[in-house]
């Protein structure tokens, strides 16, 4: 089946700097690529989707200029979080849509981010 | 807006004993469904979905759900677990649009015993 992965599985960074997430696609184009956050025992909270080549969407509540999106070729999206925060501590996962495929999203690893 | 609810947050089982994890779902018209299971380390994987037709939906891992419009309900059920079945498991409705928005539910998770 199709395969996405997620660059760094783990990352913690300081107060202030920013981290960049990576979600590749491995064997199939992904038109569309989503970003979820998923705090502790909560569900996935979509935050944004994206589209090669066009700017992503963000969801309702979150912060555009802190939570960088690109979506750059249809095996790659990155999620830039900007200025980080200890409250930016969380999962996040990414999934990938194929073209013409609606609904087929498939779901990276995620990534622990610490925020120290 | 839509909105899943999942009411068992923790479920355990003994193996071989038969599942079923509650999900309720409220959205105006005709929803897309999915159960989704997701693993330590894993990806979330999709066990099922419903788009429209045949209100029994079967799929991987020996797992079922069955539509129920009436309740708002879309359960997932498995006639015999096995220990390897334990995980946290999503419901998710989806809107249709222009995107494939997800909604998710709080997750179940299901402790299997031996």
């Amino acid at each position: 089946g199709a395969v996405v992965s997620q660059h760094p599985s783990w990352v913690i960074c300081k107060s202030g700097t920013s981290v960049k997430i990576e979600c590749r696609s491995l064997d199939f184009q992904a038109t569309t690529m989503f970003w979820y956050r998923q705090f502790p025992k909560q569900s996935l909270m979509l935050m944004a989707t994206s589209n090669e080549g066009s700017k992503a969407t963000y969801e309702q509540g979150v912060e555009k200029d802190k939570f960088l999106i690109n979506h750059a070729s249809l095996t790659l999206s990155t999620l830039t979080v900007t200025s980080a925060h200890p409250e930016d501590s969380s999962f996040y996962i990414c999934s990938a849509e194929g073209q013409g495929a609606r609904y087929e999203q498939y779901f990276g690893p995620g990534t622990r981010l610490t925020v120290t | 807006a839509q909105s899943v609810t999942q009411p068992d947050i923790h479920i355990t089982v003994s193996e071989g004993a038969s599942l079923e994890l509650r999900c309720n779902y409220s959205y105006g018209a005709t929803p897309y469904l999915f159960w989704y299971v997701q693993s330590p380390g894993q990806g979330l994987q999709l066990l099922l979905k419903y788009f429209s037709g045949d209100t029994l939906v079967q799929g991987i891992k020996g797992f079922e759900a069955e539509f129920k419009r009436s309740q708002s309900s879309f359960n997932l059920r498995k006639p015999s677990v096995h220990w390897s079945d334990a995980a946290e498991y999503f419901c998710a409705v989806g809107a249709g649009g222009t995107a494939s928005k997800l909604t998710f539910g709080t997750g179940t998770r299901l402790q299997v015993t031996l």
